[in-house]
């Protein structure tokens, strides 16, 4: 079974507003990753959060990582067109060499 | 330039006739994947190599096989490829270790007929 998924599988919203997306896991991780991906084309990460920090942020993004819920939130703020791709969420379980990633949230940003 | 280059690109071949794609990496990176995307399932990791003749089994391995030789290749082997191994192919490589940043190349578009 996959160790992350995400919520809501597609989102839609218009430039400039706020886009948030959620991943949920089920067992203990040392890391939760986010990455991008544009139609067909390989994942670029985004970033990576350690089970011991509860927030981090790099530039437009902000993500969250509430251990005791198993759940991480990436926020994308004042979106663009050229933010639409699709977002997943990636965990590793403890003890563990594997990445697990969810199913993902395809985002589109209408101009 | 650092990345993980994948070839070919795209694949169309009948069932049972045996394939390899490769994927190489300049980043002296130890730890290598592959992972097939399906619609609708995500990434699916389909075997890893924490370094030189060392790999492991992923989520679906099943119908697949990898060899790591060289810290810079992992390809990737269908020795009797079946329609249902079509499907969209990912590397990835990383420094090493615990799971980290994975750098992942463009993607090998397989079709079996």
């Amino acid at each position: 079974s996959q160790q992350g998924e995400e919520d809501p599988q597609a989102l839609s919203i218009q430039e400039g507003e706020n886009a948030t997306m959620n991943c949920s896991y089920k067992t203990s991780i040392n890391n939760l990753q986010w990455y991008r991906q544009n139609s067909g084309r390989g994942l670029v990460h985004l970033i990576l959060i350690r089970s011991n920090e509860r927030e981090k942020h790099s530039g437009r993004l902000r993500v969250t990582l509430d251990t005791s819920k198993k759940s991480s939130s990436l926020l994308i703020t004042a979106s663009r067109a050229a933010d639409t791709a699709s977002y997943f969420c990636a965990t590793d379980k403890k003890s563990s060499y594997k990445l697990i990633f969810g199913s993902g949230t395809r985002l589109l940003v209408r101009p | 330039e650092a990345q993980v280059t994948q070839n070919p690109r795209y694949l169309i071949t009948v069932t049972g006739k045996k394939l390899t794609v490769t994927c190489s990496q300049n980043m002296n990176h130890e730890y290598m994947s592959w992972y097939r995307q399906d619609p609708g399932l995500g990434l699916r990791q389909i075997y890893y190599s924490m370094n030189v003749e060392v790999t492991d089994k992923g989520d679906v391995p099943e119908g697949y096989k990898v060899s790591r030789k060289e810290k810079r290749n992992f390809p990737l082997i269908l020795e009797s490829p079946s329609p249902n191994q079509t499907s969209l192919y990912f590397c990835a490589s990383q420094v090493g270790g615990e799971i980290d940043t994975q750098y992942f190349g463009p993607g090998t578009r397989l079709t079996v007929l």
